[in-house]
């Protein structure tokens, strides 16, 4: 069974850029997943952030940014802020119809 | 704009079936597929399935198979998600998500 890995947790320093990463237990992240970032705080729906790789969602600022690093998909966040404290979800598209989330990365600014 | 707006929350027995409903506005129905997310309380998300409102197909995702129907109405562009034989471990939000854009969430509750 396909399982979507992603860091338990990071922490950035504000102003700081962080990447994290959504990986695959076998086999390498490519375009061809359609790799898509979400966004949760505590209590509220999640808020799509990228999709298709590298497509900002519309209202996201350009200090989100996908894209494919070796053989993961990666979200990086440069000029952190205070909200952007979240947990942050990675899909991939699998094929057949098939999507599959990771289980999120809990992202700390401090 | 895009507008998904889904039924409130329900309390249901073990062994009993739910019903939630996502009603979208804001763009042509059928021309995109309509997903299930779930979240169990503290937990990640979790992709349940999709359908494709023009022609009614649905995938689903394994770990649903048998329990989970995916249906929807064009006349009145809404999405419905029925899962059955409810136990504890169903309760959750359930999110109806086209493309980018996420319904509020809908949370049941499985409890005797």
């Amino acid at each position: 069974q396909t399982v979507v890995t992603q860091e338990p947790s990071f922490s950035v320093s504000p102003g700081g850029t962080v990447t994290l990463t959504c990986g695959l237990t076998s086999g390498s992240v490519s375009t061809s997943y359609y790799p898509s970032w979400y966004q949760q705080t505590p209590g509220q729906a999640p808020r799509t952030l990228i999709y298709s790789t590298n497509t900002r969602s519309s209202g996201v600022p350009d200090r989100f940014s996908g894209s494919i690093l070796g053989n993961k998909a990666a979200l990086t966040i440069t000029g952190a802020q205070a909200d952007d404290e979240s947990d942050y979800y990675c899909a991939l598209y699998l094929g057949s119809g098939i999507s599959v989330f990771g289980g999120g990365t809990k992202l700390t600014v401090l | 704009q895009v507008q998904l707006v889904q039924s409130g929350a329900e309390v249901k027995k073990p062994g009993a079936s739910v019903k939630v409903s996502c009603r979208a506005s804001g763009y042509t129905f059928t021309d995109h597929y309509m997903h299930w997310v779930r979240q169990a309380p503290g937990q990640g998300l979790e992709w349940m399935g999709r359908i494709t409102p023009n022609s009614g197909d649905t995938v689903y995702a394994q770990q649903f198979q048998g329990r989970v129907t995916m249906t929807r109405d064009t006349s009145i562009t809404t999405a419905y998600m029925e899962l059955s034989r409810l136990t504890s471990d169903d309760t959750a939000v359930y999110y109806c998500v086209r493309d980018q854009y996420w319904g509020p969430g809908a949370l049941v509750t499985v409890s005797s």
